[in-house]
């Protein structure tokens, strides 16, 4: 089945650095990947939604500034959490439809966020 | 306002009994609802959806129920399988987005 591959699965970082996350898409291309973030027993939320070639989107109260986003490739997006503060500090994870829209997500594994 | 909501946050049963998952949604405008399972330390993985046009759809021990004049649906597993255990997602899809419940966390006892 359709893999996706998230990197770094945990990253500690100091306040004030920046942190990149990858997501690849394994065996299929997408031009589209979501970003979500999770905390503790909550829902997924979605934070962005990365384009292929152009722009992300992104969800009301997201600081796009603060979560820079690049989908430079078909397989690859990644995240980049500048400046990170404590209150950073989450379960981010992608995912990717491999036959289009409605089709089931894919995600990755996760990326476990700790600024201190 | 959480569009969609999972009202238990654990459910616990024995297994070879029938577990029920339930999960409530207010946008009548969803395309497709799914089910994904996670495990501690992975990324959800699907399990099995169903369209909205649709009030039924079986895969193996796994059944997707849609009530849509209660806004409702519900994921069958019978039987109950230790391996069964992990956090259950709802989500809804429409527009390109899908939004997800806050996760049930089943337990199945052998």
């Amino acid at each position: 089945g359709a893999v996706v591959s998230q990197h770094p699965s945990r990253v500690i970082c100091k306040s004030g650095t920046s942190v990149k996350i990858e997501c690849r898409s394994l065996d299929f291309q997408a031009t589209t990947m979501f970003w979500y973030r999770q905390f503790p027993k909550k829902s997924l939320m979605l934070m962005a939604t990365s384009n292929e070639g152009s722009k992300a989107t992104y969800e009301q109260g997201v600081e796009k500034d603060k979560f820079l986003i690049n989908h430079a490739s078909l397989t690859l997006s990644t995240l980049t959490v500048t400046s990170a503060h404590p209150e950073d500090s989450s379960f981010y994870i992608c995912s990717a439809n491999e036959q289009g829209s409605g089709s089931p997500l894919h995600f990755g594994n996760g990326t476990r966020l700790t600024v201190t | 306002d959480q569009q969609v909501k999972q009202n238990s946050p654990s459910l616990s049963v024995q297994e070879g009994r029938i577990s029920i998952l339930n999960c409530d949604y207010t946008n009548s405008m969803f395309d497709y609802f799914l089910w994904y399972k996670k495990y501690p330390a992975e990324g959800p993985t699907f399990l099995i959806s169903i369209s909205s046009i649709k009030d039924k759809n079986e895969d193996g021990r796994f059944t997707v129920f849609l009530n849509k004049s209660a806004k409702h649906l519900s994921l069958h597993i019978v039987p109950s399988q230790p391996g069964d255990s992990a956090v259950y997602f709802c989500a809804a899809y429409n527009a390109g987005k899908s939004t997800f419940g806050d996760g049930t966390t089943l337990t199945v006892k052998p």
